[in-house]
């Protein structure tokens, strides 16, 4: 699996969007970008996939670079309860194993 | 979306017992179930990969015989902490997929995770 690389920490305002960006600059051709959060003490929430095209679904936007090398995952408008650590996972389908990275902590601030 | 459910949520035992945890997919059949470790602000770790009916794959560095997995319904996985010690206390979560068409794997389901302490 592709390694990603994320920041560790960003604020975002209530009600703004919340952009975070993931590398993913030695992504094979097979390996899909794979969003997912964990909020304190839960398991982990799927968000989103993408291979190659933007996506967006009712949680969020996946922007996927044209080379595939980054992606952003858009909340559109973060609320206090997506305050959450994103994990931006590349993988691909036939393995079906996520290998999680450090991920980024979302703190959403009123 | 489905759901995938652990029990217990929490359990606390002595060392040197053995501690069972189950995952199970509520409403759909998961031919793939998947093991994480979290220790205290740190990622998950992926312990071992199981499919219905045939033995886990286990990650390097993960001792199967100490971590004895079982995956005998297209429902139900079970992973059981032997001889468990105070390194053993830990986060333990469960994931599930499905192979749907043409054996693609999407999304990948959570249980809300098993939190084991050993003392």
């Amino acid at each position: 699996d592709a390694k990603t690389t994320q920041p560790t920490s960003m604020d975002c305002a209530e009600g703004r969007a919340a952009n975070l960006p993931c590398n993913h600059s030695t992504i094979s051709g097979n390996e899909y970008v794979y969003w997912y959060r964990q909020i304190h003490s839960q398991g982990p929430q799927y968000i989103i996939h993408g291979l190659k095209n933007n996506e967006t679904n009712e949680m969020a936007s996946l922007i996927i670079t044209e080379d595939r090398k980054s992606s952003t995952l858009i909340l559109p408008h973060a609320t206090l309860r997506d305050t959450a650590v994103y994990y931006c996972i590349a993988e691909a389908t036939n393995t079906g194993k996520l290998i999680f990275g450090q991920g980024t902590t979302l703190q959403v601030k009123p | 979306g489905a759901v995938v459910s652990q029990h217990p949520s929490w359990v606390i035992c002595k060392s040197g017992t053995s501690v069972k945890i189950e995952c199970r997919s509520l409403d759909f059949q998961a031919t793939t179930m998947f093991w994480y470790r979290q220790f205290p602000k740190q990622s998950l770790m992926l312990m071992a990969t199981s499919n219905e009916g045939s033995k886990a794959t286990y990650e390097q560095g993960v001792e199967k015989d100490k971590f004895l997995i079982n995956h005998a319904s297209l429902t139900l996985s079970t992973l059981t902490v032997t001889s468990a010690h105070p390194e053993d206390s830990s986060f333990y979560i469960c994931s599930a997929s499905s192979v749907e068409g043409a054996g693609i794997n999407y999304e990948q389901y959570f249980g809300p995770g098993t939190r084991l302490t050993v003392t």
